[in-house]
């Protein structure tokens, strides 16, 4: 069984470029979580799936970001026009149904210069 | 409002010197109260999950505990290998796990 993985594990960008992640879920796995995490704070939610419908979204999801997740499998994050304060670590995460506890990946690292 | 309060901020322990976290919560109708390890750089990696009051979990030198209003995670002889940040988060009303900002743990031989 492996687990949730997410690429790149870093990305370094310019601001106002746009970036994309992925995230591969743990197999079998219908819900799927996108978080953000910054230095010395715990992650915060951005939004969630449930197979391939987006059910929930943060205030802290802003117009520039959006998420999709094609075919209830991987998911995308991408960033558009992307800013120095969206510099952090993205973490997905997903769980499986009824079950509530969520298995994090690695987490990718984003700095925008 | 859901909120998760993580004490202390930071913790450094002798190897061998058993101490204990805590974790204070005001979420309205909890589901659920996980607990994660974060490495430096990497992903919460899962160690418990505590669904009501009263309930233990243990894996290995950890024991996390549940009341109506916080949890604890105890740590009895810790190694160093067991230095990591610990997070608390609960599951309530919503879909999203609601964080602390986490207890960072240093353990010296």
């Amino acid at each position: 069984d492996t687990g949730v993985s997410q690429d790149p594990r870093h990305k370094i960008t310019k601001r106002g470029q746009n970036v994309t992640f992925r995230c591969d879920p743990i197999s079998e796995h219908n819900r799927l979580y996108w978080y953000r995490q910054t230095l010395g704070q715990g992650p915060e939610f951005l939004t969630y799936f449930q197979n391939e419908a987006q059910l929930e979204k943060s205030r802290l999801l802003s117009d520039r970001f959006s998420a999709e997740r094609p075919k209830g499998s991987f998911s995308t994050l991408e960033i558009q026009r992307t800013e120095q304060g969206d510099s952090a670590m993205y973490l997905c995460a997903s769980s499986l149904d009824p079950t509530d506890t969520q298995y994090f990946g690695p987490g990718t690292r984003l700095t925008v210069l | 409002e859901d909120q998760v309060t993580q004490s202390p901020e930071a913790l450094r322990l002798q190897e061998g010197e058993s101490s204990s976290l805590n974790c204070s919560y005001t979420v309205s109708g909890l589901r659920g109260l996980f607990w994660y390890r974060q490495d430096p750089g990497k992903g919460p990696e899962f160690l418990f999950t505590l669904y009501s009051a009263g309930e233990e979990k243990e894996k290995e030198r950890l024991k996390a505990t549940l009341t109506k209003k916080e949890s604890f995670l105890h740590i009895t002889a810790p190694k160093p290998e067991d230095s990591a940040t610990y997070l608390c988060a609960v599951s309530g009303a919503g879909t999203a796990l609601i964080f602390g900002k986490g207890t960072t743990l240093s353990v010296s031989s």
